[in-house]
């Protein structure tokens, strides 16, 4: 069975950093692209970032570039992302998918709070 | 790039149709066919529906139907039930420097 696992979120003071995590099990994780992608509280979906199989393709969203970095081990079949000089407007839960097709994730992770406030 | 753009709002009785449009442009939606759909409950993850425009994946009832015309993607949901009662999002791929768009989302109700 695919699960994805998140983990890492808080609550963290505007400028802090937070390394979130996403465990990957039952599929080839080394095989797929995977995206973070997170939900602002009663707003909709946006891409974070993304990364290829190996992790040398990165993109990032206009919204992040620059303070956050995404990353994989595939060893420990694990999805990085951290996320520095935080602001008010990257509160959101943040959820790691597995990219299925053009434009598709089929697997979700439930995804881990982060919440930006003094 | 702007979000797709879905209806705030739709709503159904049990048993009826209802249809969900995701208005893009011709740099996203009206140019790659690859419009994907996902239910979302309340403090759930995102669930894929349709892939591709039109693929269910496997699972995925076949009350849920997907279709697009030009610019405008569409989501049909058939035979209506109360567990389809959730947010749904249209996404697209839009190009290598954009890579994805979403569509602001649109809230079912069933009657």
């Amino acid at each position: 069975e695919v699960q994805l696992v998140e983990s890492g979120g808080g609550l963290v003071q505007p400028g802090g950093s937070l390394r979130l995590s996403c465990a990957a099990s039952g599929f080839t994780f080394s095989s797929y692209w995977m995206y973070w992608v997170r939900q602002a509280p009663g707003k909709g979906l946006v891409w974070v970032s993304r990364i290829n199989s190996d992790g040398y393709s990165i993109s990032y969203a206009d919204s992040v570039k620059g303070r956050f970095t995404i990353s994989r081990d595939n060893a420990k079949n694990t999805l990085y992302l951290q996320i520095n000089s935080l602001r008010a407007e990257d509160t959101a839960v943040y959820y790691c998918a597995r990219h299925y097709s053009s434009g598709s994730w089929d697997y979700w992770g439930q995804g881990t709070l982060v919440t930006v406030s003094s | 790039q702007s979000a797709l753009t879905q209806p705030a709002s739709v709503s159904g009785s049990p048993g009826q149709s209802i249809t969900i449009s995701c208005t893009g442009t011709s740099s996203d939606v009206g140019t790659y066919n690859t419009v994907s759909w996902y239910q979302q409950h309340p403090g759930k993850a995102p669930k894929l529906m349709i892939y591709e425009g039109s693929k269910r994946p496997s699972g995925v009832s076949n009350r849920f139907s997907g279709s697009k015309s030009g610019n405008t993607a569409s989501l049909t949901i058939s035979g209506l039930q109360a567990e389809d009662e959730a947010d749904y999002y249209c996404c697209s791929y839009a190009g290598s420097s954009t890579l994805e768009l979403f569509g602001g989302g649109t809230k079912l109700t069933v009657l």
